[in-house]
């Protein structure tokens, strides 16, 4: 089993519908959550930030995190065909010295 | 502005040559990180690095060599070792311990020829 698992999609949604993406892990020694979004052809940028469990809100966006089964979530309000990028997930545990990756998924917005 | 520059954008290498990727960053970050990109296999991380002078393997470090002589630079040799080099490079930097994430540069998409 790997220790972080997302469906890497395709999502194809219209404008304006709400998208959920969502990651599951093994380790139960992850802390920090996050997720980044990717544009093609360029490097990723952080997104979205959760320590531990609970909700975190920042406009449109909306990540949850569920220690107890080990699953984490991103949720994107009134989606925009500029949110049309790769989603990736994230996470670390305190003695962990890298981040560990979720392979991305794949999200087309259309007009 | 404080950031990440990795150069070039592209870069294009015939087998059996060794080629250097520039990485650069003036956000003052312990931490730097070497990660390869492929299709459908996400993030792989190749080496990091988290003080001056000293780095670590990380899941696919054959074929790679990196040094840290400077807090800002971390650049990664290819060398003609590794098999299947065509990919995208990306470098990212993390204040000790990247329990916050991490800032990723643009990338270097490398091309063998």
């Amino acid at each position: 089993q790997k220790e972080v698992e997302q469906d890497p999609g395709p999502l194809s949604v219209p404008e304006g519908a709400i998208v959920s993406l969502n990651c599951t892990y093994s380790n139960s020694a992850f802390q920090y959550f996050m997720w980044y979004r990717q544009y093609s052809r360029k490097g990723p940028e952080l997104l979205m930030y959760t320590y531990s469990s609970g909700n975190k809100e920042d406009g449109r966006f909306t990540a949850q995190v569920d220690k107890s089964s080990k699953y984490i979530s991103l949720f994107i309000r009134d989606s925009q065909p500029s949110d049309s990028a790769t989603y990736l997930c994230a996470m670390k545990s305190q003695a962990g010295t890298a981040l560990i990756f979720g392979k991305g998924t794949t999200l087309s917005v259309s007009s | 502005d404080g950031g990440i520059t990795q150069s070039p954008k592209y870069l294009f290498r015939k087998e059996g040559q060794n080629v250097t990727l520039s990485c650069e960053q003036n956000l003052n970050h312990d931490a730097m990180y070497w990660y390869r990109q492929d299709p459908g296999q996400g993030l792989r991380l190749i080496y990091y690095s988290q003080i001056v002078n000293d780095f670590q393997k990380g899941d696919i470090a054959e074929g790679y060599s990196v040094s840290r002589e400077k807090k800002e630079s971390f650049p990664l040799t290819v060398t003609s070792a590794q098999k299947n080099p065509t990919a995208f490079y990306l470098c990212a930097s993390s204040p000790d311990g990247a329990n916050y994430g991490y800032t990723f540069g643009s990338g270097t998409r490398l091309t063998v020829v």
